[in-house]
């Protein structure tokens, strides 16, 4: 078992949706939360970032943590073509500097 | 200010060949590390390094070397290359977590990537 869990999608949705890309862990000391963008041939950048539990919103993107469910979501609201990328997760521990990432998921978003 | 670049942009290697990935960056960022991707993988690190002159192995180092003799570069060698090693590599930088204000995210800045086919 991976210790990060992500469904590669792809995800299709229409313009305008909100969308909910999630992940699931299983190290209970991972404290840092991120949300990277990955758009097609690029590297990926950060989008998001969190500490322990807790939600973060930044602009049309709200970042969540439920560290009792080993769970974390990201919510894109009214969603545009320009968001189409391939979204990955990546977490670490409070003294580790290693990422551990997810498997990325695709976002397709439809005019 | 460029950020972190890669070169070469694109590779076609044949099988037993050997060759160099350089990453520089110009952020003077002590942490430079390098993955790989295959599809539904996600990102898997190969080798990275806390300092110039240091480096330590990730989670899938075999058949990579690495050297960081400058600050600002990061060498990644294939010895003898197999289809295997097939991939899409990036690399990618960021400031030491311990000189950074609390909460110490890794934040991590990537190059473009280098598309290597191995035949």
């Amino acid at each position: 078992q991976k210790e990060v869990e992500q469904d590669p999608g792809p995800l299709s949705v229409p313009e305008g949706a909100i969308v909910s890309l999630n992940c699931t862990y299983s190290n209970s000391a991972f404290q840092y939360f991120m949300w990277y963008r990955q758009y097609s041939r690029k590297g990926p950048e950060l989008l998001m970032y969190t500490y322990s539990s807790g939600n973060k919103e930044d602009g049309r993107f709200t970042a969540q943590v439920d560290k009792s469910s080993k769970y974390i979501s990201l919510f894109i609201r009214d969603s545009q073509p320009s968001d189409s990328a391939t979204y990955l997760c990546a977490m670490s521990g409070d003294s580790n500097y290693q990422l551990i990432w997810g498997a990325g998921t695709k976002l397709i978003i439809k005019p | 200010n460029a950020g972190v670049t890669q070169t070469p942009k694109f590779r076609v290697l044949k099988t037993g060949q050997s060759m160099t990935l350089l990453c520089a960056q110009d952020m003077n960022h002590e942490y430079m590390y390098w993955y790989r991707q295959d599809p539904g993988m996600g990102l898997r690190l190969i080798h990275y390094s806390v300092g110039e002159g240091t480096t330590a192995k990730g989670e899938v180092p075999d058949g990579y070397n690495v050297s960081r003799l400058k600050k600002q570069n990061f060498l990644l060698g294939l010895e003898s290359a197999a289809p295997s090693q097939t991939s899409v590599y990036f690399c990618a930088s960021s400031y030491s977590p311990l000189l950074t204000s609390f909460p110490s995210y890794n934040e991590q800045f990537f190059g473009p990537g280098t598309r290597l086919t191995v035949l």
